[in-house]
């Protein structure tokens, strides 16, 4: 089975733009998350969908945002970027089966830099 | 506060030596506990997890978890080189999908 994958894997962008990025589960997953990695702060979510609705939203601005296509694959847009938003994006797919653990297969995440 | 600490380190190991890795958390509701490991310029990969308190052991590793304390460790015995990298604890609910992260500390094994 593919594993989970993100594009772009390096992104370099400017104060006030705005970037989307993509990712495509591991197949048959429809929960998708999505997680801001930074080395002061870790991973933090942002947000999770399943079955094309947010079901969890983060502790995140509105600028950050998402969406889930009905082939479980997933986008999320940051717009009007600032410096802080330099970050390693990780996308995440789950199998979700309810009251369960439910295992988080990660990808290799986008490397955002705002410049 | 945050939800779930973590020391940071850097911790950095001989070759052969017993590593232990801890984090602490706040939340009761916490009934899974993960712990990851991410190499870098890679995605976190699962290790172990565990469901409530308890041990568990795989080849090298062993998670403990202990409920009353808020406190799950993960030791490694006969650490690699290979061993070097980013550990990540997680900690989730019965309910929901939403995973909760230490910030991970960073071991280097030294040959």
């Amino acid at each position: 089975k593919a594993g989970v994958t993100q594009t772009p894997r390096y992104l370099i962008k400017t104060r006030g733009q705005q970037v989307t990025l993509s990712c495509s589960p591991i197949s048959g997953h429809r929960s998708v998350s999505w997680y801001q990695q930074t080395p002061g702060q870790g991973l933090q979510f942002l947000f999770e969908y399943f079955s094309e609705t947010q079901r969890n939203k983060g502790n995140f601005p509105g600028r950050f945002s998402g969406r889930q296509f009905s082939n479980s694959r997933s986008e999320m847009n940051v717009s009007t970027l600032e410096l802080g938003d330099s970050a390693l994006y990780l996308c995440a797919s789950s199998p979700y089966r309810g009251s369960s653990y439910n295992e988080q297969f990660f990808g290799p995440g986008t490397r955002l830099t705002v410049l | 506060q945050k939800e779930v600490e973590q020391d940071p380190g850097p911790l950095s190991v001989p070759e052969g030596a017993i590593v232990s890795l801890n984090c602490t958390y706040s939340n009761s509701a916490f009934q899974y506990f993960m712990w990851y490991r991410q190499y870098s310029r890679k995605g976190p990969e699962l290790l172990m997890y565990t469901y409530s308190s308890g041990n568990k052991e795989d080849g090298r590793f062993t998670a403990q978890v202990d409920k009353s304390s808020k406190y799950i460790s993960l030791f490694i015995r006969d650490s690699q080189p290979s061993d070097s990298a980013t550990y990540l604890c997680a900690m989730s609910a019965l309910t929901g999908n939403q995973f909760y992260f230490g910030t991970g500390t960073s071991l280097t094994v030294i040959p």
